[in-house]
């Protein structure tokens, strides 16, 4: 079992639908950040959260540290918005000091 | 100010050359990451590094693989007799401070593609 999960695996919405993408992790973690990767394109972090609630634009992160459990929220998607998104985790304690990944979404969001 | 540059953006090289992948952190980023992205598969950790120390390698092959972060220049990735499991998008991130909690900044990839 991977150490991040995320679901869906891959989501289609039409465009202006309110998107939800779920990452669930089993470690223990000092932070938990969402990044955006479009098709042959670099790798852009969206967020970088260790409690709470952060907002950026039509982007809305949230973290629950006692369930492990991260959610990305987009408001009034738009097909600009199709990418893969990455939840990745810095894991606390001992251990590699890079991140670990989880395997990404699919977005795609149709006119 | 210049993002995370990583060059080339793709390179192609038979079985057995070498490959030699560099990345310029962000103007005044001292620590530098490296993630392997292999076809079809997440982003998995390689190694980190600081100005001319490597401080975790736990993700990097033991073999043909090594890693650079010199005094002066970017920080390379080099590996020695590629093979076609090589072939994979090798991203670079850097941050500015030390912490596990700084952020760090992604560059665009370098697709190795090994033939």
């Amino acid at each position: 079992k991977n150490e991040v999960e995320q679901s869906p695996q891959n989501l289609t919405a039409q465009e202006g639908e309110f998107i939800t993408i779920n990452c669930s992790y089993s470690v223990g973690i000092s932070a938990l950040h969402w990044l955006q990767q479009h098709p042959g394109g670099g790798i852009v972090s969206l967020f970088m959260l260790s409690s709470g609630k952060k907002k950026h634009g039509r982007l809305i992160a949230t973290i629950n540290i006692q369930e492990k459990h991260s959610s990305l929220h987009i408001t009034a998607s738009h097909p600009r918005d199709s990418a893969v998104y990455i939840c990745a985790v810095v894991r606390s304690g001992g251990g590699a000091d890079g991140l670990t990944f989880g395997k990404g979404t699919h977005l795609i969001i149709q006119p | 100010n210049a993002g995370v540059m990583q060059n080339p953006r793709h390179l192609v090289r038979r079985r057995g050359q070498e490959a030699r992948l560099r990345c310029s952190p962000m103007k005044g980023h001292s620590h530098v990451y490296w993630y392997r992205q292999l076809p079809e598969e997440g982003l998995k950790f390689m190694v980190y590094l600081q100005k001319e120390n490597i401080i975790d390698e736990s993700g990097m092959p033991k073999e043909r693989f090594s890693a650079e972060f010199p005094k002066e220049g970017p920080s390379i990735l080099r590996i020695q007799q590629v093979v076609r499991g090589d072939s994979a998008a090798y991203f670079c991130a850097s941050s500015l401070g030390q912490g596990r909690n700084t952020e760090a900044f992604f560059g665009q990839g370098t697709r190795l593609t090994v033939v």
